[in-house]
C-alpha cells in the first residue's frame, strides 16, 4: 500500500485566493511527522511546514497552513490567498519515528496560479 | 551557511561507465539518504544511511550502491549506469531524533543524469 497519497496531479487557482492540496497517508506508527515541500521550476526543494502526529493543533506558517485529520489519515495543505510565485510542485511527505525513521514523498501535486 | 552540496549539478554519461555522486553536509546531521525523482511518480528513496557504517535499501536500490565512512558524507555510485537510470537525484540529510520539529529533510540541489 502506498504510504503517502496525493491525488490531485495538477490544480488551478485564482491570485488572491485559497487552494487545498490533498494528502493522505498510511501507518500504524502512532510516533510520525507530516511534511509539505514545495519545487518550483527551479528545482531545489524547500520546506514548507510540519505537522507531528501528537500535535494538537494543525500547523500555520505564514500563508501555509495543515490541516490534519489524524481519524481520516488526511494532511493537506492549504494555501491562502495564493501569489504567482506559489506556481510550483507540491510534495507531501512522512516519517515514521518508531520504525526506520525513513521519509515516503508523494508522487506531487502541480499547483498553476492564474492572474 | 547550513547546507546539503551535491556534485554535479548535471552529468551526461555512457552506458557501463562507472559514475559517482558526491553528497556532503555541515549540520551534523545522523540521517542521510539519496531519491530519485521521475515525472509522475515523485521522489523514491534509493538508500538511507541512520548514521556512520550504517545503510539500508530504500524502495528502488538496484544498480546503486552507497558508503557511509563518514558522518557529513554519502556518495551515491553507479557502477553501471543505464538509460532506465536516467534521472533528478536528490541527496538529503536530517537529525534522527524522534517526533518533533527540526526533523526536517533538507536536500541538495540535484543531480540531473542522462545516461545514453
Amino acid at each position: 500500500a502506498q504510504k503517502i497519497t496525493q491525488t490531485q496531479p495538477g490544480m488551478f487557482v485564482q491570485e488572491k485566493e485559497a487552494v487545498t492540496l490533498d494528502c493522505t497517508y498510511d501507518t500504524s506508527d502512532p510516533s510520525y511527522g507530516l511534511f509539505w515541500y514545495k519545487q518550483p521550476s527551479s528545482g531545489e526543494m524547500i520546506f514548507l511546514i510540519y505537522q507531528g502526529s501528537y500535535d494538537q493543533q494543525n500547523a500555520t506558517e505564514g500563508r501555509y497552513s495543515l490541516n490534519f485529520q489524524k481519524a481520516r489519515k488526511s494532511a493537506n495543505l492549504v494555501i491562502s490567498a495564493s501569489q504567482l510565485g506559489d506556481s510550483a510542485m507540491y510534495f507531501c511527505a512522512m516519517r515514521e519515528f518508531g520504525t526506520g525513521n525513513q521519509f515516503y514523498f508523494g508522487t506531487g501535486t502541480s499547483l498553476t496560479v492564474i492572474p | 551557511e547550513a547546507q546539503v552540496t551535491q556534485n554535479p549539478r548535471y552529468l551526461i554519461t555512457v552506458t557501463g561507465k562507472k559514475l559517482t555522486v558526491t553528497c556532503s553536509q555541515n549540520m551534523n546531521h545522523e540521517y542521510m539518504s539519496w531519491y530519485r525523482q521521475d515525472p509522475g511518480l515523485g521522489l523514491r528513496q534509493i538508500y538511507y544511511s541512520m548514521n556512520v557504517e550504517v545503510t539500508d535499501k530504500g524502495d528502488v536500490p538496484e544498480g546503486y550502491k552507497v558508503s557511509r565512512k563518514e558522518k557529513r558524507n554519502f556518495p551515491l555510485i553507479l557502477e553501471s549506469p543505464s538509460p532506465n537510470q536516467t534521472s533528478l537525484y536528490f541527496c538529503a540529510s536530517s537529525l534522527s531524533s524522534a517526533g518533533r520539529r527540526g526533523t526536517e529533510a533538507f536536500f541538495g540541489q540535484g543531480t540531473r543524469l542522462t545516461v545514453v
